[in-house]
């Protein structure tokens, strides 16, 4: 119940067209659910968050859709850059839970010139 | 700027030897989180503190113990090392217990012979 399930595991997608990373969850305690980008040689760092009362979140060229019946949310890049290559995770957290992320496996993205 | 820096970048430790992984914070968070990171498997939580000497298990806790004496450092122990705890550690830290953003160190590619 506390899983966080990603996929693709792996994408490639060609510059200037959209990526787009799915993750599904259990535990309808969860509250939070953010995404995390992650470039070679480094810590993961916040990219977008969402919480559930809404069922779409916008930054740039980031977009995350939110289904709360389905349990899912997604990631989109819009024309996405070789500079987005990077692993994404997914993650869902409760409040009360110490700031606790369960995460997803991870998908690494390619974007080719 | 927050900052969490580990210890160590890369490190080479022998089967059964005694293993120290340090983690320091400079804003003053109340969590931290230690995790490893393996391919296909996403972050994993070993252990977590949300205070000074406090501590709780993750998902992951076997093989590991932890301490946190003051609330800017928080180490990763492992008490004797095995070759299965070849793998990148990420510590991180937030605030309280709503979720917030968790802030990643650069990780630490411990690998064990």
């Amino acid at each position: 119940q506390q899983q966080v399930k990603q996929s693709p595991q792996s994408l490639i997608v060609q510059k200037g067209g959209i990526s787009i990373i799915n993750c599904a969850y259990e535990n309808t305690a969860f509250d939070y659910f953010p995404w995390y980008q992650q470039f070679p040689g480094k810590g993961p760092a916040l990219l977008i968050a969402i919480r559930p009362d809404v069922s779409e979140k916008k930054e740039g060229r980031f977009t995350i859709s939110f289904n709360k019946s389905a349990k899912q949310f997604s990631l989109h890049i819009m024309d996405s850059q070789p500079g987005d290559s990077a692993t994404y995770f997914c993650a869902a957290s409760f409040s009360g839970g110490y700031n606790k992320l369960i995460f997803g496996a991870g998908t690494r993205l390619a974007v080719h010139p | 700027d927050v900052k969490v820096t580990q210890s160590s970048r890369y490190l080479v430790k022998r089967t059964g030897e005694k293993v120290f992984l340090e983690c320091v914070q400079d804003m003053d968070h109340e969590n931290m989180f230690w995790y490893r990171q393996d391919p296909g498997l996403g972050l994993r939580l070993i252990y977590f503190s949300y205070d000074v000497k406090m501590k709780e298990k993750g998902d992951i806790p076997e093989g590991y113990s932890v301490s946190r004496e003051k609330k800017e450092r928080f180490s990763l122990i492992l008490e004797s090392a095995s070759t299965n705890q070849t793998s990148m550690y990420l510590c991180a830290s937030s605030f309280g217990d709503s979720p917030y953003e968790q802030y990643f160190g650069p990780g630490t590619r411990l690998t064990v012979t």
